[in-house]
């Protein structure tokens, strides 16, 4: 069955980066956009961006771009998204999801706590 | 940005009840409208999907509709289990946005 492996929750400083997985089973990775989504305030959510893993495509939402870069392993079948410049803002939780068949499946979440 | 307008933002409800919520779009956007459970602590679950799909394992008290720009998730005959937060999303226009939310939360 399809599962998307998230990797653990994210202690990090302010200024600092933050990089998590997102491991994909039970499918062929390379034929699916993953998407990321943030959760904040437990409630509101946001689109980060996507990534196609067969060429490595991304598309971004504006507000994240700078932000977030997505990255794929293919040997893997893991994506990655990095977070730069960590601010309070950007203390949330962190979705994968399988965007190219609608969002069906989604990752467990990791969260990331952001202070020093 | 396409705006999902989401109504309500919360709602007080009782067993057995027909409960509607709906997202209104800023722009067309077809049919790309999925809905989605969220229950605390957990990945939101995909409900219904292209606008009026059941998604696999739903229950079939959940639909969905559309009148115009105006996406709607009931559920009929409210369970226990049904009792968690909503979520309305368009994926038809970058960027993909989704509404506020909507809390169910028993009487």
């Amino acid at each position: 069955q399809v599962k998307l492996l998230q990797s653990g929750a994210a202690l990090v400083k302010p200024g600092a980066s933050v990089k998590m997985s997102c491991k994909a089973s039970g499918y062929t990775f390379t034929d699916y956009w993953v998407s990321w989504v943030k959760q904040s305030h437990g409630k509101s959510l946001e689109w980060i961006g996507e990534i196609y893993p067969n060429s490595g495509a991304t598309n971004f939402n504006e507000k994240f771009k700078g932000k977030a870069t997505l990255t794929v392993d293919k040997s893997t079948s893991t994506a990655y998204m990095e977070l730069s410049r960590l601010t309070s803002e950007d203390s949330a939780i962190y979705y994968c999801t399988r965007s190219g068949t609608g969002f069906d499946y989604w990752g467990q979440g990791v969260m990331v706590t952001v202070s020093s | 940005d396409i705006q999902m307008t989401q109504s309500p933002s919360s709602m007080s409800v009782s067993l057995g009840d027909t409960v509607t919520i709906t997202c209104r779009a800023s722009q067309d956007v077809g049919i790309y409208v999925n809905w989605f459970q969220q229950k605390p602590g957990k990945s939101p679950r995909r409900m219904i999907y292209r606008a009026t799909n059941l998604a696999d394992g739903v229950p079939s008290r959940f639909s969905g509709s559309r009148s115009g720009s105006d996406y709607s998730l009931t559920i009929s005959s409210l369970e226990s289990e049904d009792v968690a937060d909503y979520h309305c999303l368009q994926y038809d226009e970058y960027p993909y946005t989704f509404g506020a939310g909507t809390k169910l939360e028993l009487k």
